[in-house]
């Protein structure tokens, strides 16, 4: 069973902080991975992908993928109330095409 | 990106009929899915919907109770039938072109009552 762990929250982080999301894999032979936000209500939007070890940066949000260690992470700069929401992230499945999502990380951001 | 539109975005079924669920993408995709996804949880994958075949059912999801079409590459349904109140969730379709992101329409909330 190929899994994406997430701790699912609630994570509260003040506004203008670094609010940085963790998830870890068990399929090695993943080789991309997304990061969603999700509002509450809303369907899923894509925030970050990431297919190679190291930082990949977008604005605010920089992403990071350690396959030796299994993890990829999302931080967030400078925290907006309006970054509150559930995050989701999802692992390609070597070998199929279609992905596997971890639990979601609600995420508050405090004014 | 793709432009994804599901429809209805929501409905109120009585136990034991069934609901079709439409998903219409503006451009040729490669891969379409049927997820699930409970209040407050994470998106349980019932289905890749297959172009021209049958549908590759995941674990606990079989052909009788949630029956697929994806007569083209732009077009797919789910229905939801022999409804009961546990049947109860948002349903989600997403696209895919190739192994990369997906993206998704805004999901249909169905209550069985």
């Amino acid at each position: 069973q190929k899994e994406v762990e997430q701790n699912s929250g609630p994570l509260s982080v003040p506004e203008g902080a670094i609010a940085s999301l963790n998830c870890t894999y068990s399929d090695r032979g993943s080789q991309s991975f997304f990061w969603y936000r999700q509002y509450s209500g809303k369907s899923p939007e894509l925030i970050m992908s990431i297919y190679s070890n190291g930082d990949k940066e977008d604005g605010r949000f920089t992403a990071q993928l350690n396959k030796a260690s299994q993890y990829v992470s999302l931080l967030i700069r400078d925290s907006q109330p309006s970054d509150s929401a559930t995050y989701l992230c999802a692992g390609g499945v070597q070998g199929a095409q279609k992905l596997v999502f971890g639990q979601g990380t609600r995420l508050t951001i405090n004014p | 990106s793709a432009v994804i539109s599901q429809k209805p975005s929501r409905d109120i079924c009585q136990r034991g009929t069934s609901l079709t669920i439409q998903c219409q993408v503006d451009s040729q995709v490669t891969m379409m899915f049927w997820y699930r996804q409970q209040p407050g949880q994470s998106l349980t994958l019932i289905a890749t919907a297959n172009q021209g075949s049958e549908a590759t059912y995941e674990s606990g999801f079989v052909i009788d109770k949630f029956p697929i079409s994806r007569p083209n590459l732009t077009f797919s349904t789910l229905t939801v039938s022999n409804m009961s109140p546990e049947d109860s969730s948002i349903y989600l379709c997403s696209a895919q072109r190739g192994n990369t992101e997906a993206f998704f329409g805004q999901g249909t909330r169905l209550t069985v009552v």
